[in-house]
């Protein structure tokens, strides 16, 4: 039944490492998001994509990009890893066309960069 | 600028108690009002939207346009409530949405 699927729950990457953190949707959305969630900030956005190779800044692009290659998979990439990119990130997907019917979040990827 | 407000970080009530999350909203176009929640150790999900009128969980938003607040209602609160709840806004063609900040809610036994 899970629909949105975050490749790894927990990651521990050291500073000024190059960070992946893959998503992947099996119901054919287009639109796909990625937040990062912290304590008393809530859900920020970080970049989503329209549609393939389609990519849009967030509220707080910098330090990451994105990739989608395929509809079903949006990567975020952390260039250099920094303490301050320690997070919950959060991938969703949606419809085209409005969030009518909401996000589908994943599950979360719980980064800690030492 | 759309922007999502939620008053308070921390709301505890005791169990069977009436339960109230704010969310107050800025927007000028015709907003689409959403609440979703995290129960622990789960993945974010939809609890309802503005535009179904519906009730989940026992749960109801009503959104005031006067007064710009969407606020989220139960009579009687349960322990299985306790969670983080965010409000989350969208326009009526956006594709993506603001959150607020969020609530943590505790139900005390």
């Amino acid at each position: 039944d899970v629909k949105v699927t975050q490749s790894s729950r927990y990651l521990v990457k050291r500073t000024g490492e190059k960070v992946f953190l893959e998503c992947v949707q099996d119901m054919d959305h287009e639109n796909m998001f990625w937040y990062r969630q912290d304590p008393g900030l809530g859900l920020r956005l970080i970049y989503f994509s329209y549609d393939v190779k389609m990519k849009e800044k967030g509220d707080i692009p910098e330090g990451y990009s994105v990739s989608r290659e395929k509809k079903e998979r949006f990567s975020l990439i952390l260039e250099s890893a920094s303490t301050n990119q320690t997070s919950m990130y959060l991938c969703a997907s949606s419809l085209g066309g409005g969030v009518r019917y909401g996000y589908t979040f994943g599950s979360g990827t719980r980064l800690t960069v030492v | 600028a759309q922007r999502v407000t939620q008053p308070e970080k921390l709301l505890s009530v005791f169990k069977g108690a009436p339960v109230e999350l704010k969310c107050n909203y800025s927007y000028s176009g015709s907003p689409e009002l959403f609440w979703y929640v995290q129960y622990s150790r789960q993945r974010l999900q939809l609890l309802l939207r503005h535009i179904s009128r519906e009730s989940i969980k026992g749960f109801t938003a009503d959104l005031n346009k006067g007064e710009t607040s969407f606020h989220l209602k139960k009579p009687f609160a349960q322990e299985e409530d306790s969670a983080m709840y965010y409000c989350a806004l969208s326009s009526n063609t956006g594709n993506q949405f603001y959150f607020g900040t969020g609530t943590s809610l505790t139900v005390i036994p």
